[in-house]
């Protein structure tokens, strides 16, 4: 069975310009979530999505958000890109994100806001 | 979710048993206890899963006592590739999977 799919692995923006991310869950997985991780703060949740349903949301501005579609696949996007964005993003699904649900990461994109 | 506190750093050498110690003092009742595992640049690795008493599988072992306000992660005959951030989980992940991450512990295995 394929584990978590996210791309791009790597990438490299300008401070203002936006990007999407994607990630393809583990077949069957309905709920994905999303996790940014940099240095100084370390994994940080940002939203979850379940039947195309946002069911909770991080502590993020605005210009971070997310939606997922009806075969479970999601793309998160970040708007108006600033340095502080760089980090490493993190998709993560589980069948239905309830009790004892095992959750799986993907590998991860690469951002950096130059 | 439950706040979990666990070592910062530890260091073993190749073919030793290893045990972290995670203390989580207030754990609730439908709370599970999640250990992944984490290299550079890549996402966790999910490691092991419990609720109560022992649970084993190929990779390692986890030890939960009665009142479940610790757990302990053992890593058998560890190796240099096992070098890496493990972290310790809890939470029921009621709708919306929100994981809580503290820093997790660095474990260095050297030769």
């Amino acid at each position: 069975k394929a584990g978590v799919t996210q791309t791009p692995r790597y990438l490299i923006k300008t401070r203002g310009q936006q990007v999407t991310l994607s990630c393809s869950p583990i077949s069957g997985h309905r709920s994905v979530s999303w996790y940014q991780q940099t240095p100084g703060q370390g994994l940080q949740f940002l939203f979850e999505y379940f039947s195309e349903t946002q069911r909770n949301k991080g502590n993020f501005p605005g210009r971070f958000s997310g939606r997922q579609f009806s075969n479970s696949r999601s793309e998160m996007n970040v708007s108006t890109l600033e340095l502080g964005d760089s980090a490493l993003y993190l998709c993560a699904s589980s069948p239905t994100g309830g009790s004892g649900n095992t959750i799986y990461f993907g590998e991860g994109s690469w951002l950096t806001v130059v | 979710l439950a706040k979990t506190t666990q070592p910062i750093s530890m260091d073993s050498y190749e073919g030793q048993e290893v045990n972290i110690t995670c203390s989580h003092n207030n754990i609730a009742t439908n709370d599970y206890i999640t250990w992944y595992q984490q290299f550079p640049s890549q996402g966790p690795r999910f490691i092991i899963q419990g609720y109560k008493t022992k649970v084993t599988n190929e990779v390692a072992s986890l030890f939960i006592p009665a009142d479940r306000k610790s757990s302990t992660l053992s890593l058998p005959r560890v190796s240099l590739s096992d070098t890496a951030v493990y972290y310790c989980l809890v939470g029921a992940y009621n709708a919306g999977n929100m994981l809580t991450f503290g820093g997790g512990t660095r474990l260095m295995v050297k030769p």
